[in-house]
C-alpha cells in the first residue's frame, strides 16, 4: 500500500497527558499537511511542512501543539497537556511536486481526552 | 477557522436518483477539489478542477469550476449505494492549505 498512512488510528487519554501521533507520506511527495475535524465538521488546517521546513501554521495550532517533520518524511503531532477540547480526527495528507497540487488524505487518528 | 458555504446539508434520495451539490466562498481559489468521506475514514479524492469554467468528469461524477472561481458543483448521476457518505468541497490557493466546506451527508434510501 503505497498510500499516506498514520498511526496510531485511535488514541484514548486522560486529560494533562501528552500525545503524538505520526504520519507517513506518499514516498515521492513533498508537502505534507495536518488538518483537524470535529464531529459533524469539515477539516481544518492546522501546518504545513515542505520538505522538513514548517511554512504555515493555523491559529488553531496553540502552544500545547507542535509538529516536526525532521527528515523530510514522516511527520510526527504532538500535543502536551491535552484538554477535552483536542477531542477530534486529526488528518494528515500529502501532495507532489509536480504542478498537480492535489491533496491526499491518510485514515486519521481518532483522539479522545476523557 | 473559515469554511466554504455547501448546500444542501443532507440529501434523502432513492437509489437510481441523479444527485447535486454545490460550494460558495467569498474569496476566490486558484483549484477546486470534490472529496467523499466514510465514517471513521479519511477523506478520499473524487475530482480536482483547476481552471475557471472547467467541466470535469470521473465516471458517474461531473464537476464544474464556478467562471466566477468563487463556487463549484458535483453531480452524481444514477447513485448506487455505495454513494453513501458525507462529500466535502475543498478550495486551494497554489500549494497551500485547503479550505473545506461544511458537508454534505447522502443517505439512500432502500
Amino acid at each position: 500500500d503505497t498510500g499516506v498512512s498514520q498511526d496510531p488510528r485511535h488514541k484514548i487519554t486522560k486529560r494533562g497527558q501528552n500525545v503524538t501521533f505520526r504520519c507517513d507520506p506518499i514516498s515521492e511527495h513533498n508537502r505534507l499537511y495536518w488538518y483537524r475535524q470535529t464531529l459533524g465538521q469539515g477539516p481544518e488546517f492546522l501546518t504545513y511542512f515542505q520538505n522538513e521546513a514548517q511554512l504555515e501554521k493555523s491559529r488553531l495550532l496553540s502552544d500545547r501543539f507542535s509538529a516536526e517533520r525532521p527528515k523530510g518524511s514522516f511527520s510526527t503531532l504532538e500535543i502536551q497537556r491535552t484538554e477535552q477540547g483536542d477531542s477530534a480526527m486529526y488528518l494528515c495528507a500529502s501532495s507532489g511536486r509536480g504542478v498537480s497540487n492535489e491533496q491526499f488524505f491518510g485514515p486519521g487518528t481518532r483522539l479522545t481526552v476523557l | 477557522g473559515q469554511q466554504l458555504n455547501q448546500s444542501p446539508q443532507s440529501m434523502f434520495i432513492q437509489e437510481g436518483e441523479d444527485v447535486s451539490m454545490n460550494c460558495t466562498s467569498s474569496s476566490i481559489f486558484n483549484t477546486w477539489l470534490w472529496y467523499k468521506q466514510d465514517p471513521g475514514e479519511g477523506p478520499v479524492l473524487l475530482i480536482a478542477l483547476y481552471k475557471a469554467g472547467e467541466l470535469t468528469s470521473n465516471g458517474r461524477l461531473t464537476a464544474q469550476f464556478g467562471i466566477t472561481r468563487k463556487d463549484s458543483f458535483l453531480n452524481i448521476s444514477a447513485s448506487i449505494p455505495s454513494d453513501v457518505g458525507i462529500y466535502f468541497c475543498a478550495g486551494q490557493l497554489g500549494n497551500e492549505k485547503l479550505t473545506f466546506g461544511t458537508g454534505t451527508r447522502l443517505t439512500i434510501i432502500p
